[in-house]
């Protein structure tokens, strides 16, 4: 079975810093890759994902993400946070099936 | 316009009753899910439903069982409610199933059992 996982679960940094937080799944196949956001008492919202082609990506909000196939990861970057980022980031993989599998999370806050 | 709605948004309720939580996509997607967010905020799937044919049924007890009317909608229903049925609950929809398709996902259901 797939797994996500999330190795960061908290994060707090002052605006103006850079941000990356590290995902890595465990399936070997071809996978399809995803972050979402969770901003406080929200609905989870796409900020980028990854099918194929060049392995870095860009989403909304300044975001992007790398995927490296030879380190089972995708992690998600941002150069410079702002207040306004701070939420709750999944990292999602689904394979050939449907079936999405969630990492646990991590918690970002941004002091202004 | 919303795109994935769950009514209602908050239901509080007693060990034992039945409820349920209501899903409608506006989207034309063709695959619907129930997710389970515990307190600490770990999403897992518990169904997925592809032209209202069940297509994913992870380990949930039968206490839960969802129903789709027609593929615009995702009912669940909770029998005999239980103090750990107490989470967040989240509707999704896709475009289709076996694919990597984006999943849309509604505002959630706090459900708390006390």
């Amino acid at each position: 079975a797939q797994s996500v996982s999330q190795h960061n679960h908290h994060v707090i940094l002052s605006e103006a810093a850079s941000l990356e937080l590290g995902c890595n799944y465990s399936y070997g196949g071809t996978v399809n890759l995803f972050w979402y956001v969770q901003y406080p008492g929200q609905h989870l919202q796409l900020l980028l994902k990854y099918f194929s082609g060049d392995p870095l990506v860009k989403g909304i909000k300044g975001f992007e993400a790398e995927f490296i196939k030879s380190k089972f990861s995708f992690n998600l970057r941002k150069p410079s946070v702002q207040w306004s980022d701070t939420a709750e980031y999944f990292c999602a993989v689904n394979n050939a099936g449907n079936m999405l599998t969630f990492g646990g999370g991590t918690r970002l806050m941004v002091k202004p | 316009d919303t795109a994935v709605s769950q009514t209602p948004k908050y239901l509080v309720t007693q060990m034992g009753n039945d409820k349920s939580i209501k899903c409608e996509q506006n989207l034309g997607h063709d695959t619907m899910y129930w997710y389970k967010q515990d307190s600490k905020k770990f999403l897992k799937i518990m169904f997925s439903y592809n032209n209202k044919e069940l297509i994913i049924n992870e380990t949930v007890p039968n206490r839960f069982s969802p129903k789709s009317p027609d593929k615009a909608h995702l009912n669940l229903h909770i029998n005999s409610l239980e103090l750990g049925d107490s989470a967040v609950y989240f509707c999704a929809s896709s475009i289709g199933s076996g694919g990597p398709y984006e999943q849309y996902f509604g505002p959630g259901t706090r459900l708390t059992v006390t």
